[in-house]
């Protein structure tokens, strides 16, 4: 297997503009995280899914941020308008049902100029 | 004040130094702990895990856990250069791996040869 799989590596947009962040876990795992790492706040949860359904938002920053998984293998973050304080590093990482360690993607770094 | 408190460093130590790093925590519900290897420009990957308080070893490094103090601590025996990464720790309430995962902001770690 791939492992997790991250597109854009690098994005480098403007204030103002629409970002897309997109995540392909690994096959047969039914957990999806979507994390944000930054010097200050160090690795924070933003969402999770189970089987597609989201089950836990309350580290989704604010409205400007969501989140969806149409598929078992596909989930996007998007941002809507981002902002200076949304540049960080934005990892996926996806687990089995039984749980154990959770993988990571190589994340996906976003500056917002 | 922050669920996980992890001292940032930097750390600089000599190749075949021991090394000792630590976090502590508040919530007394977190039941999994675990430490997290991050290379740079890379996602993080699971080191080790415990449940509950006491000693598990794996080769050149023990993770330890005592929660009647809310402490965690990881040793690396014999460091190596390519153990110069960041290392996060991070834990649960219920579950391993399959639930929100709680992280320190991590210790970045230097082995000089």
């Amino acid at each position: 297997d791939a492992g997790v799989i991250q597109s854009p590596r690098h994005e480098v947009t403007e204030m103002g503009q629409e970002v897309t962040l997109r995540c392909k876990p690994i096959s047969g795992h039914d957990y999806l995280f979507w994390y944000r790492q930054t010097m200050m706040r160090g690795l924070e949860l933003l969402i999770y899914f189970n089987n597609n359904v989201p089950i836990d938002d309350s580290g989704m920053p604010e409205d400007r941020f969501s989140a969806k998984m149409p598929n078992a293998s596909f989930s996007t973050l998007k941002i809507q308008p981002s902002e200076p304080r949304d540049s960080a590093v934005y990892f996926c990482a996806s687990t089995g049902m039984l749980g154990g360690e959770q993988f990571f993607g190589p994340g996906t770094r976003l500056t917002v100029l | 004040q922050k669920e996980v408190e992890q001292d940032p460093g930097p750390l600089s130590v000599p190749e075949g130094a021991i090394v000792s790093l630590n976090c502590t925590y508040s919530n007394s519900a977190f039941q999994y702990f675990m430490w997290y290897r991050q290379y740079s420009r890379k996602g993080p990957e699971l080191l080790m895990y415990t449940y509950s308080s006491g000693n598990k070893e794996d080769g050149r490094f023990t993770a330890q856990v005592d929660k009647s103090s809310k402490y965690i601590s990881l040793f690396i025996r014999d460091s190596q250069p390519s153990d110069s990464a960041t290392y996060l720790c991070a834990m649960s309430e219920a579950n391993f791996g399959n639930e929100k995962l709680t992280f320190g902001t991590g210790t970045r770690l230097t082995i000089i040869p």
